[in-house]
């Protein structure tokens, strides 16, 4: 059972342009959400997070927003560049635990 | 300022053989520390958490096994690799819940 849902394995977008990631969730308990960057050989690193108390959170170039009666998050990069492109996971947890669970993960490329 | 090391960053095993990875935090006390695995094209799936010392979690059942001999120190283990253990082996830690996890940078393992 995929509690964290990334229905679109890849997207491509031209420089300078907005790069959108989408996220979907079953567990109405999550209330932690997080979006980390990964290249090829090397671990994730943290982008950004959202509680479930917001709506909307922005650091820089990244802003992530949660519709939590559709139970979903999506990551907005603006602009793109080349150096973001890499895998995006997104991950939730529930509660009183930090365990995390991840999506599959969108493979991002920004072209010139 | 905290740092994760992982090591080896590389592994290639006979099946049937034993393995045993290590990962040590500094700049930091008492953190969570986890265990995860990505399976290639897949997501990251946690196999074992641990909050001190001595206290080992495991999210899944496995030919697998974790330890932490010390307050920064996670160790995970086998006694008899599997052609299915291969894969992205990735340890990560962090301080409290809604609280990002950091990852250090793997460990591929191949299982011949």
């Amino acid at each position: 059972d995929q509690q964290v849902k990334q229905n679109s394995p890849s997207l491509s977008v031209q420089e300078g342009r907005i790069s959108i990631l989408n996220c979907d969730y079953t567990n109405s308990m999550f209330d932690y959400f997080l979006w980390y960057k990964k290249y090829p050989a090397e671990g994730p690193t943290f982008l950004i997070s959202i509680s479930s108390i917001k709506d909307k959170n922005e650091d820089g170039r990244f802003t992530v927003f949660l519709n939590k009666s559709a139970k979903h998050l999506s990551l907005h990069i603006v602009p793109s560049q080349p150096g973001d492109s890499a895998v995006y996971f997104c991950a939730a947890s529930a509660g009183d635990t930090d365990k995390l669970i991840f999506g599959t993960g969108t493979r991002l490329q920004v072209f010139p | 300022s905290q740092t994760i090391h992982q090591w080896p960053a590389t592994l290639v095993q006979p099946v049937g053989s034993p393995l045993s990875l290590e990962c040590t935090v500094e700049g930091t006390s008492n953190p969570n520390l986890y265990w995860y695995r990505q399976a290639a094209g897949r997501g990251l799936q946690l196999l074992f958490y641990s909050v001190g010392i001595g206290q080992i979690s495991s999210e899944v059942p496995q030919n697998l096994s974790a330890s932490r001999p010390q307050d920064r120190q996670f160790i995970l283990s086998s006694k008899k690799l599997l052609l299915s253990d291969s894969g992205f082996y990735l340890c990560a830690w962090s301080l409290t819940r809604h609280q990002p996890q950091h990852f250090g940078d793997g460990t591929r393992l191949s299982i011949l």
